[in-house]
């Protein structure tokens, strides 16, 4: 069974421009989810598909951030325009039911650099 | 507000001592308790989690971790480390009521096993 898969792997931006993030969750997983990780700091929610719809957005820290999951299978995560702060490691990760003790299944990371 | 402390950002230990790598967490109510490791180059990769009883639980790879409700912690430990167990570990909790979702994260404790 293929894991979750993020791309690009790595992304060099300048600020002002624009980026786009891809997460595909493992197959049959109706929940996915959007983490970023900041300058070696904690891991932190940015929000929460449950198939197509947002189910928490919580996270999300303004609104140069846009996710979206048309069709419920993959999700992307744009920024426009990105800002040196939006530097950082950005996960995604899936899970077959929503809540409980289910462990989420995460992919490798999409490192964002703003110059 | 909620919140993961590991109190350390780098444990090091040599190879065949045990380890354990500490995590506490102020949460509400009694949450789901995970750690996850990272490999570097490597997606988060869940270990162990704690739901309810047994105040003892393993994991993979020889892990184990304890689960002290008074102290609220849930500290990581292994008998005998070896090289190969050198990588980021981060402690995580999640609410237990049925809509919860979002894990929050600790911000990673860096172990260094030296032959």
């Amino acid at each position: 069974e293929a894991g979750v898969t993020q791309f690009p792997s790595h992304s060099v931006i300048e600020k002002g421009q624009t980026v786009t993030l891809r997460c595909d969750p493992i197959s049959g997983h109706d929940n996915l989810y959007w983490y970023r990780r900041v300058m070696g700091k904690e891991i932190k929610f940015l929000l929460h598909f449950v198939k197509e719809s947002k189910q928490d957005e919580s996270g999300m820290p303004n609104n140069r951030f846009l996710a979206e999951r048309t069709g419920g299978t993959y999700s992307t995560l744009k920024v426009q325009p990105a800002e040196l702060e939006d530097s950082g490691v950005y996960f995604c990760a899936s899970s077959l039911q929503t809540g409980g003790p289910h462990e989420q299944y995460f992919g490798p990371g999409t490192r964002l650099t703003v110059t | 507000a909620q919140s993961v402390a590991q109190p350390e950002d780098q444990v090091n230990v040599a190879e065949g001592n045990p380890l354990t790598v500490k995590c506490t967490y102020s949460v509400s109510g009694n949450p789901y308790l995970f750690w996850y490791v990272q490999y570097p180059n490597r997606g988060l990769q869940f270990l162990l989690k704690y739901i309810t009883g047994d105040n003892l639980v393993k994991g993979s790879y020889g892990f184990e971790a304890e689960f002290n409700k008074s102290q609220t912690s849930f500290h990581l430990k292994k008998p005998s480390a070896l090289v190969s167990d050198s990588a980021l570990y981060f402690c995580a909790v999640r609410r237990t009521y049925s809509s919860a979702s979002k894990i929050i994260f600790g911000s990673g404790t860096r172990l260094s096993i030296r032959p």
